[in-house]
């Protein structure tokens, strides 16, 4: 069964530096999502993305905040400047309607020290 | 706006217990609902979904889950849990014409001791 692939599975970073989570989502899905899970709390979504451009983002994705569609296949979230608090796992997903379930990547754990 | 709430956030179980875990929603127009199922480790995994039709639905592995419109309701069942079912479960809701996104219920902890 196709998967939803994300790099890497463990990121350290300092804060204030940049970083990029790569997704490479299902060949013939449309609609690309970025959600997180900061530990204990809910899955929270960030931003959806269709058509080369964003489609909803939430008050989380702020300026800091950026997503790529580089190439066709990958699907990339930047974040500029991390904060301590943007320590979390980050958890991509793609689907082929919008309508229809998503498959989420393992994600990647994000730790800003 | 939208939320989902879930009631239980830690529920431990022997093997061959029944299951039952809450999901409540606040939406009141059409809406899909969905269980997924996190394995230790492991990415979320779709357990069951429903759209419309038969308010009973039967997912995988399993498990089913009945809508009631009247309660905003989409509780999860399974009448016999085993050890491997040990993972986090979690209820989210689209409304249908949104961007497709998943509004996420907090997740409940399942531990099933054998």
């Amino acid at each position: 069964e196709p998967e939803v692939t994300q790099t890497p599975s463990h990121q350290v970073t300092q804060m204030g530096q940049e970083v990029i989570l790569r997704c490479v989502p299902i060949s013939n899905h449309l609609y690309f999502y970025w959600y997180r899970q900061i530990l204990g709390q809910k899955v929270e979504f960030l931003v959806s993305f269709y058509n080369n451009e964003i489609s909803e983002k939430s008050e989380i994705f702020d300026d800091q905040f950026s997503v790529e569609r580089p190439d066709g296949s990958n699907f990339t979230l930047k974040i500029r400047s991390t904060k301590l608090e943007d320590s979390a796992m980050y958890f991509c997903a793609s689907t082929e309607r919008r309508d229809s379930p998503l498959h989420f990547g393992n994600g990647t754990r994000l730790t800003v020290t | 706006a939208q939320s989902v709430s879930q009631h239980n956030h830690h529920v431990i179980l022997s093997e061959a217990a029944s299951l039952e875990l809450g999901c409540n929603y606040s939406y009141g127009g059409t809406v899909n609902l969905f269980w997924y199922v996190q394995y230790p480790g492991q990415h979320l995994q779709l357990l069951l979904k429903y759209f419309s039709g038969d308010p009973l639905v039967k997912g995988i592995k399993g498990f089913e889950a009945e809508f009631i419109k009247s309660k905003f309701s989409f509780n999860l069942r399974k009448p016999s849990v085993q050890w491997s079912d040990t993972a986090e479960y979690f209820c989210a809701v689209n409304a249908p014409g949104n961007t497709g996104k998943l509004i996420f219920g907090q997740g409940t902890t399942l531990q099933v001791k054998p």
